[in-house]
């Protein structure tokens, strides 16, 4: 089956520090690529997307690049800030199949605790 | 502002009893799912639902119920039956009847507590 395999957490680090989270991914057919970030007590957002190889997705700093080589898409920033400290989860979803069961599959999530 | 609204944020029950989450959207979205997330995990997927009058168990259904009579609501009742209800449960949401480049919208949550 499908699965999403993430580095586990907590990741520290201190501000203005590089960060890499990184992702991989198994699947059976052609899959979009997600980040979403969990802010303490909230849901998930959405981070970022990528839905064919080599595609570059990118917000508020944050970029991951789609990897079909690799089956990865880790999760990359050049200078975090404490207000990034969150859990963030990669997840994938296979294209072609476009009907509301067609499932999203989640990593287990990585804690980031950026300390000024 | 669009979006998802889980009530309440904190809950808690005595075991034994049947619980109802709330989960409200007034983003026009076709389809709903609701997860639940222990502490240290990823998320699971309870049930999910595409139109109004029907829904799909998901991976971790039993001890769970749900209904879908209007499309902006889905509420999730944990009954008795679920032998380990305490966790973090999320409601989502995705337009276009599920189309594979739509993001899930989340709530905010609601924090079930069993004791």
């Amino acid at each position: 089956g499908d699965s999403v395999t993430q580095m586990e957490g907590p990741v520290t680090l201190s501000e203005e520090a590089f960060l890499t989270i990184n992702c991989t991914y198994t699947a059976t057919g052609y899959p979009s690529l997600f980040w979403y970030v969990q802010y303490p007590g909230e849901g998930l957002q959405l981070l970022l997307k990528a839905t064919k190889a080599d595609d570059k997705g990118s917000n508020k700093g944050f970029e991951a690049t789609y990897r079909k080589e690799t089956t990865s898409f880790h999760l990359e920033k050049g200078s975090v800030q404490v207000s990034d400290s969150a859990v963030y989860f990669c997840a994938l979803i296979l294209r072609g199949n476009n009907n509301a069961g067609n499932m999203l599959t989640f990593g287990g999530g990585t804690r980031l605790m950026v300390k000024p | 502002d669009g979006g998802i609204t889980q009530s309440p944020k904190y809950l808690f029950r005595k075991e034994g009893q049947n619980v109802t989450l709330s989960c409200e959207q007034n983003l026009n979205h076709d389809a709903m799912y609701w997860y639940r997330q222990d502490p240290g995990q990823g998320l699971r997927l309870i049930y999910y639902s595409q139109i109004v009058n029907d829904f799909q168990k998901g991976d971790i259904a039993e001890g769970y119920s749900v209904s879908r009579e209007k499309k902006e609501s889905f509420p999730l009742t944990v009954t008795s039956a679920q032998k380990n209800p305490t966790a973090f449960y999320l409601c989502a949401s995705r337009s276009g009847g599920g189309s594979y480049n739509s993001p899930l919208h989340f709530g905010n949550g609601t924090r079930l507590t069993v004791t």
